[in-house]
């Protein structure tokens, strides 16, 4: 499995956009790109996926780099809610294959 | 919205006894699978299952087993509860579409063995 790299802590204002980036230099080319959240005491929340291009949902949006080495996620307008740890996993789409968090990136929004 | 259920958030039970967790998807998922989740270790695999009545063992399945007997339900039982077995139980369920497989997961059950 390709490792990703993300900062330890972010902090964001209510109201702004959250840019949460990851670095996975050694992702493979059949291998997506999948954020997913955890809020204190709560189930990982998938959020959003992609290969190689820009995708967007109701929750965030994706930011690929034409490498394919790093990504960002973006929440357009942060709220109190968002505070959670984001994790950014590749894995391969097809199949089955068991996830593995990293320590992902804990983003506290304040008011 | 997918839905995956868990039967208990919060459960206590002493050392010995037998527990089950049961889990329920209400997507028509053909995977679904069973995750423990501890400070500094991660997110680690117990059981997994692709159909009714299948199911693969993980990279911790010592100490558990599980049963699907229909497709939307998939319970983990602990045989003989110990004091290290206390940790977060997930559970999840996936479908295969095309090239891609998304896992979503249920609240999660805190289970503490006395």
């Amino acid at each position: 499995d390709a490792k990703t790299t993300q900062p330890t802590s972010m902090d964001c204002a209510e109201g702004r956009a959250a840019n949460l980036p990851c670095n996975h230099s050694t992702i493979s080319g059949n291998e997506y790109v999948y954020w997913y959240r955890q809020i204190h005491s709560q189930g990982p929340q998938y959020i959003i996926h992609g290969l190689k291009n820009n995708e967007t949902n109701e929750m965030a949006s994706l930011i690929i780099t034409e490498d394919r080495k790093s990504s960002t996620l973006i929440l357009p307008h942060a709220t109190l809610r968002d505070t959670a740890v984001y994790y950014c996993i590749v894995k391969i789409g097809t199949g089955f294959q068991k996830l593995v968090f990293g320590t992902g990136t804990r983003l506290l929004v304040s008011p | 919205d997918v839905k995956v259920t868990q039967s208990s958030r919060y459960l206590v039970k002493r050392t010995g006894e037998k527990v089950f967790l049961e889990c329920v998807q209400d997507m028509d998922h053909e995977n679904m699978f069973w995750y423990r989740q501890d400070p500094g270790l991660g997110l680690r695999l117990i059981y997994f299952s692709y159909d009714v009545k299948m199911k693969e063992k993980g990279d911790i399945p010592e100490g558990y087993s599980v049963s699907r007997e229909k497709k939307e339900r998939f319970s983990l039982i602990l045989e003989s509860a110990s004091t290290n077995q206390t940790s977060m139980y997930l559970c999840a369920s996936s479908v295969n579409r095309g090239l891609q497989e998304t896992q979503y997961f249920g609240p999660g059950t805190r289970l503490l063995v006395l």
